[in-house]
Parts: C-alpha cells; structure tokens; sequence
C-alpha cells in the first residue's frame, strides 16, 4: 500500500465552486505539505505544516486553505475555485528527525480541472 | 531567499549517450541537495540526496550527482541513457541555517528528458 495516498486523483469542477484535496499519511511523519505544479515552473509550496497545531503559509497560498485534521491528514481546500487553479496538486510529508534529513516523501497527486 | 536554477527545461539525448543535467543554487550554507524523478502521470520520486560526507552520490537506475560548494552545483548524470530514463526531473535544496534545518525544500523549475532511439 502506499505511503501517502491523495483523494481525488482527478476533479473536474466548475467556477466559483468549493472542492477539497485530501492527503493521508501512514508514514507516521509530523511534517506535510502542499505544491501545485504547472508547467516549467516546478514545484510551488501552498502551505505546510509541522504539526497538527502549526499550520504555515507557502509562497502561493492566496485563494487557498488547509486543515490538518490529524497527524496523518492534511487537506487543502479551495473555497471558490478559479479557472488559473487548474494544476497538478501533491501532498508531501517528511520527519527530520526520523529520517536524518528534509528529504520529503510524495504523494501521486490529484489532476485538478476548473472550467 | 533560496533559489533553485535547472538549466534548460528541455534535455535530448541518443539512447547510449551521456546524460548531464545541470542543478545551481544560491545558499551560501551548504544545503541538503535532492534530485527527484516524476513519470509521466506519476508522483516524484526520489533519485537520490546529498546530505553529508561523499560528495559523489550515486542513486537509482545508475544515475548520480557530484556536490561541488565552490561551484554551488549538484550536477545529475547517468552515463548512458535508456529509454525508460525519458521523464521530468526536479533538483530540490533545503535550507539550512547554522546547522538546523528549516525542513522546507526549494525545487528547480525541471527538467523534461528525452531519449530518442
């Protein structure tokens, strides 16, 4: 089974609607985060967490929000999607201290379509 | 800020030529470096990771890396490249502060590689 599972793996919605991302863990690690991925610029953070009571903003968190509901589950939620949403979105977790570095641990992503 | 640079986003390569892929950043500490592979409709996955001690890192699928500080590089390269190589790959660095990690990586913008026949 893996690691980090996302649900869904592929959404299409419409303007102006409410949609959430759900990221679960059985990694047992207190680090997660959110990218958005678009064409040839990589990766960008959304928002991060390290641990369920220390919720961070990333680099593009405008129009977005999180909630981690438990060390394992880590959601992102789009409370009025716009068309420019329209991305590849991964969940991430990592554990420095158990794994003696940052090295972060992906989940396979949710296509996310907003017409 | 940490910034990440791949240079070229796009990388064509014979099948059985030399594969290089160019990774700089901007710390002025030396960071945790990852290089990260992503398949096509796949999630990312790790290649392999520089974090202390050898700075020739060697990683999945006869891929490595050489860490070089004075050149702030974390070049990828694979000696002779295979089909099954052709995919997008991510440098990523940590940022590193007086020793203590920010547990925050910064990705480069990727580097799609195609194998031709």
């Amino acid at each position: 089974d893996a690691d980090v599972t996302q649900t869904p793996r592929n959404r299409i919605t419409k303007t102006g609607k409410r949609i959430m991302l759900e990221c679960s863990q059985t990694k047992g690690h207190d680090r997660m985060y959110w990218y958005r991925q678009d064409p040839g610029l990589g990766l960008q953070l959304i928002y991060y967490s390290f641990d369920v009571k220390d919720i961070n903003k990333g680099e593009i968190s405008d129009g977005y929000s999180v909630s981690r509901q438990a060390q394992a589950k880590f959601s992102l939620s789009l409370e009025s999607a716009i068309p420019n949403q329209t991305a590849l979105y991964f969940c991430a977790t990592s554990d420095p201290g158990r794994e003696g570095n940052d090295e972060q641990f992906f989940g396979p992503g949710t296509r996310l379509t907003v017409l | 800020a940490q910034s990440v640079t791949q240079l070229g986003s796009h990388v064509s390569v014979s099948e059985g030529a030399l594969v290089l892929l160019r990774c700089n950043y901007s710390s002025s500490v030396p960071p945790y470096l990852f290089w990260y592979v992503q398949y096509p409709n796949q999630g990312l996955q790790l290649l392999l990771k520089y974090t202390t001690g050898a700075t020739l890192v060697k990683g999945i699928n006869g891929f490595e890396a050489e860490f070089k500080k004075s050149e702030t590089s974390f070049h990828l390269t694979k000696p002779s490249a295979h089909m099954s190589d052709a995919a997008e790959y991510f440098c990523a660095v940590s940022d590193l502060e007086s020793g203590t990690s920010y547990g925050k990586l910064t990705f480069g913008q990727g580097t799609i590689l195609t194998v031709h026949p």
